[in-house]
């Protein structure tokens, strides 16, 4: 168990709508990155946030957005879904910002768009 | 494009042979770190080696680092069972965000 939780575990849509995906850090770590896994890309960053702020961006769509809150957990919200953002969605933390640091991952939430 | 591809991408060996794994990667590193995922888990770290490293050990992980050549490779030793899963190499640019290569699915056939 990394410490690192995430909510839901499973989530299945349909085309066209929007869901947020949760993830709370380890105790103590102040960065959130948020990660794609899906069978044609493999594995993409999307986002990082550290105390609370955006600090870097990756392959993120428009029609996703993000944000960490003053108790750093931090949330994905995926809009106007389509079939092709079905796939594993990983949050992961560490204790500061730089890459430097190992990078602890939660379980996954796995997104099914129908 | 992937910054770091693994090669090869499926391996399948018996219990007790070592297996080695490669990575080669495009531009210049602050450190390479490698990741196991059980399938459909979350990555966990195994090891992280930076760019002044020419070596590194970690119980029965032994990884390398050739910045000369942009590549790093892992070996696993003694291999056990409980080892199958896909090995995911990732590269620190400086960019603050961590590039995966596409994995090596590993086999540990009892």
């Amino acid at each position: 168990d990394s410490g690192v939780t995430q909510t839901p575990k499973h989530l299945i849509t349909a085309t066209g709508q929007r869901v947020t995906l949760r993830c709370s850090p380890r105790s103590g770590d102040l960065s959130v990155y948020w990660y794609q896994q899906s069978l044609d890309q493999g594995l993409q960053f999307l986002i990082q946030y550290y105390n609370g702020e955006e600090r870097a961006k990756g392959n993120i769509l428009e029609r996703f957005s993000a944000q960490q809150f003053p108790d750093l957990h931090s949330e994905l919200n995926l809009s106007s879904l389509e079939l092709g953002d079905s796939a594993l969605y990983f949050c992961a933390s560490s204790v500061v910002g730089e890459t430097a640091n190992e990078q602890f991952f939660g379980p996954g939430t796995r997104l099914t768009v129908l | 494009s992937q910054q770091g591809e693994e090669d090869p991408q499926a391996l399948s060996i018996q219990e007790g042979e070592n297996a080695t794994m490669n990575c080669s990667y495009k531009t210049s590193i602050n450190n390479l770190q490698w990741y196991r995922q059980n399938s459909g888990r979350g990555l966990v770290h195994l090891i992280l080696i930076r760019s002044n490293e020419r070596e590194k050990h970690s119980g029965r992980l032994r990884v390398t680092l050739d910045t000369s050549k942009k590549s790093s490779s892992l070996l696993i030793t003694a291999s056990r069972a409980a080892d199958t899963a896909s090995y995911f190499c990732a590269t620190d640019t400086g960019r603050r965000a961590l590039t995966f290569g596409s994995g090596t699915r590993l086999q540990v056939q009892p």
